[in-house]
């Protein structure tokens, strides 16, 4: 079944301990990116990769990293988490060049954090 | 810069009704992809429909189809038969070269549906 894996799906964790919301897809795709979801500021997007070893920075990048050393995997890293950075955090995939990077993303289901 | 624009914050809508969820867009691109999303709320995003600017004829997926009106850059949602599990909110995106492919957002409809 074609799909995007997130892990975990909820997170309570404490101020200044690192963690890792890892991001697998099973559809070959190039395209990958990290969005966070805040009531009323909708969907915005952290950090995206078009390719393997070629990531940027969306609109709300900081304290965020991410790498993309395989295509199927992108993580998404908090190094210093804080607790404005509680969120529901979405990972997406889409087909790049064979798609010409306008095709649909697909979601995964989510991570829902907490930083205390 | 690519925009869209979802003037519908809420809408109550009665069961088996259809219903009808607007968006605008605005872009300088000629090849650019429209989605509608859905999201419920337990949280996930679903891909409802897809529409690619240069396809000739209306996207339908079941009961979803999309009223696409390139000239006025249109790109309604069109929900047949509403049910009760169409409760959610609904987002229109875009992407396209404008935006360096990046999806570009509405701020959403939520949609409830009334027994």
């Amino acid at each position: 079944e074609a799909q995007v894996t997130q892990n975990p799906r909820y997170l309570i964790t404490v101020t200044g301990k690192k963690l890792t919301v890892t991001c697998s897809q099973n559809m070959n795709h190039e395209y990958m990116s990290w969005y966070r979801q805040d009531p009323g500021l909708g969907l915005r997007q952290i950090y995206y990769s078009m390719n393997v070893e070629v990531t940027d920075k969306g609109d709300v990048p900081e304290g965020y990293k991410v790498s993309r050393k395989e295509k199927r995997n992108f993580p998404l890293i908090l190094e210093s988490p804080s607790p404005n950075q509680t969120s529901l955090y979405f990972c997406a995939s889409s087909l790049g060049h064979g798609g010409g990077y306008t095709g649909e993303l697909f979601f995964g289901e989510g991570s829902r954090l907490t930083v205390l | 810069a690519q925009k869209i624009t979802q003037t519908q914050p809420g809408m109550f809508v009665q069961e088996k009704e259809a219903v009808t969820l607007d968006c605008t867009y605005d872009t300088s691109d000629q090849s650019y992809g429209l989605f509608w999303y859905k999201q419920p709320s337990s949280g996930e995003m679903i891909f409802l429909i897809y529409q690619g600017s240069y396809d000739e004829q209306n996207a339908t997926e079941g009961r979803y189809s999309l009223n696409f009106q390139k000239a006025r850059k249109s790109a309604n949602l069109v929900i047949s038969a509403s049910q009760l599990g169409d409760s959610a909110m609904y987002f229109c995106a875009m992407r396209g070269p404008d935006s360096n492919y990046q999806l570009i957002w509405g701020a959403g409809t939520k949609l409830i549906i009334k027994p």
